[in-house]
């Protein structure tokens, strides 16, 4: 699965949209890119997916470029409670054994009021 | 419960004691994955089940690592002579599906301490 780059941390005020960007520059044709968040004490959390096509669904909205060589997660009105670690992945949707998410460093958002 | 439950949420364990933590996946659920948090760090893969066939181990760090899933349902991580390194949350995850892995639904996790 190709690898992603996000920066370590950041900082949004709250009711402001926040825009988490994400490197994934040697990513396949067949590969997603899929964003789960961590709150602290709790399990990572699904947000949403994609393919090439810009995504939206009730938590956020992903943008990916043209190339898909980056994309882009957009919390429009961020609250204190979307204060967590976001994680962004590829992988291929469908494989057999081994259908393994493999998350990295992710970025610790911080909405501060 | 709605969602994967995790058991116990916190152990302490003296080094060289050997724990047992407990995962209840969503009832149905096809697949289950083990992942190991160490502080600060992202979540890192430890197996996979699909039902009770443990199709992947390749995370297991050693031979003291161990998980079973008999019936297909509930699956117990079992760690022997714990060390100091195992301290860590251990996440369980359950899917639908057997190779759709979009979404994983994930327990709280079990924080172990080992002194």
């Amino acid at each position: 699965d190709a690898k992603t780059t996000q920066p370590p941390s950041m900082d949004c005020a709250e009711g402001r949209a926040a825009n988490l960007p994400c490197n994934h520059s040697t990513i396949s044709g067949n590969e997603y890119v899929y964003w789960y968040r961590q709150i602290h004490s709790q399990g990572p959390q699904y947000i949403i997916h994609g393919l090439k096509n810009n995504e939206t669904n009730e938590m956020a909205s992903l943008i990916i470029t043209e190339d898909r060589k980056s994309s882009t997660l957009i919390l429009p009105h961020a609250t204190l409670r979307d204060t967590a670690v976001y994680y962004c992945i590829v992988r291929v949707e469908f494989k057999a054994a081994g259908n393994k998410l493999t998350f990295g460093g992710g970025t610790r958002v911080l909405v501060k009021p | 419960g709605a969602g994967v439950s995790q058991s116990p949420r916190y152990k302490v364990a003296k080094r060289g004691q050997d724990v047992a933590l407990r995962c209840d996946p969503i009832s149905g659920h096809v697949s289950l994955f083990w992942y190991q948090q160490a502080l600060g760090q992202g979540p890192e893969f430890l197996t996979y089940f699909q039902n009770e066939a443990q199709l992947d181990k390749s995370g297991l760090p050693s031979d003291r690592f161990f998980a079973e899933r008999p019936e297909g349902s509930v699956s117990t991580l079992k760690i022997q002579r714990t060390q100091q390194e195992d301290s860590a949350v251990y996440l369980c995850a359950s899917s639908l599906a057997r190779e759709w892995a979009g979404e994983l639904f994930f327990g709280e996790g079990s924080r172990l301490t080992v002194l």
